[in-house]
């Protein structure tokens, strides 16, 4: 099955500063992969995702790139606030075929400090 | 819209003993989730429904956790028995069908086995 490895663990920076989170996964057949935000005691949210027919996307301060033939995909978050502090997930999915059909496999988590 | 809802938000219980979650998706979502958060670690899959059929439950621990949704909306999670291990946060998510669509998360439900 799908494993997805995301590193750092934690990060911490100063507000303003840029934050990039790094993910690989190992099935070469995953085609979509979402970015999720959690806060302490909160619910996961998607903040950006990317299909695996494009190379990067960006919303606002948040950007994501990915290099399918590496196998990785990383999160970008520019001018850094306080209030991106939270945990981020990364997940990697297939689009079909098979049992698996829409199933997230999610990185660790990266716990993301910005100091005011 | 409503979100997806759950319930309880948390539970305590002893060791061996049984534990039921509830989960109504957001109206309209076909596919519903259970997954399993331990402490520090990111989310795991146990159970993957499509309308009432079961798409994915390899990662399902079969000899103690069950889980339905019958007539395709609303879904129990049941642990019986209960270990320690079993110590986590139940997400349950839902989803337009297909994969592209993003997968919504309810509040989750905190279990703690003693």
């Amino acid at each position: 099955g799908e494993n997805v490895e995301q590193h750092p663990s934690t990060l911490s920076v100063q507000e303003g500063d840029s934050a990039v989170i790094k993910c690989t996964y190992s099935d070469s057949a995953s085609n979509y992969f979402p970015w999720y935000k959690q806060e302490l005691g909160k619910r996961p949210q998607l903040i950006i995702d990317i299909r695996s027919n494009v190379g990067e996307k960006k919303d606002q301060r948040i950007a994501v790139t990915l290099n399918k033939t590496a196998k990785h995909f990383s999160l970008h978050i520019t001018e850094t606030q306080p209030e991106d502090s939270a945990v981020y997930f990364c997940a990697a999915s297939k689009r079909a075929g098979g049992t698996s059909y829409g199933k997230l496999t999610f990185g660790q988590g990266t716990i993301l400090t910005v100091h005011p | 819209e409503a979100g997806v809802a759950q319930s309880p938000r948390y539970k305590i219980i002893e060791k061996r003993q049984s534990v039921a979650f509830w989960c109504n998706p957001i109206s309209g979502h076909a596919t519903l989730y259970w997954y399993q958060q331990i402490l520090g670690q990111g989310p795991k899959l146990l159970i993957q429904f499509q309308n009432n059929g079961v798409v994915d439950d390899s990662q399902l621990p079969k000899d103690r956790f069950s889980a339905e949704r019958l007539k395709g909306v609303d879904s129990t999670l049941k642990i019986q028995p209960a270990k320690l291990e079993d110590s986590a946060v139940y997400l349950c998510a839902s989803s337009l069908q297909g994969v592209y669509n993003e997968q919504f998360f309810g509040p989750g439900t905190r279990l703690t086995v003693l």
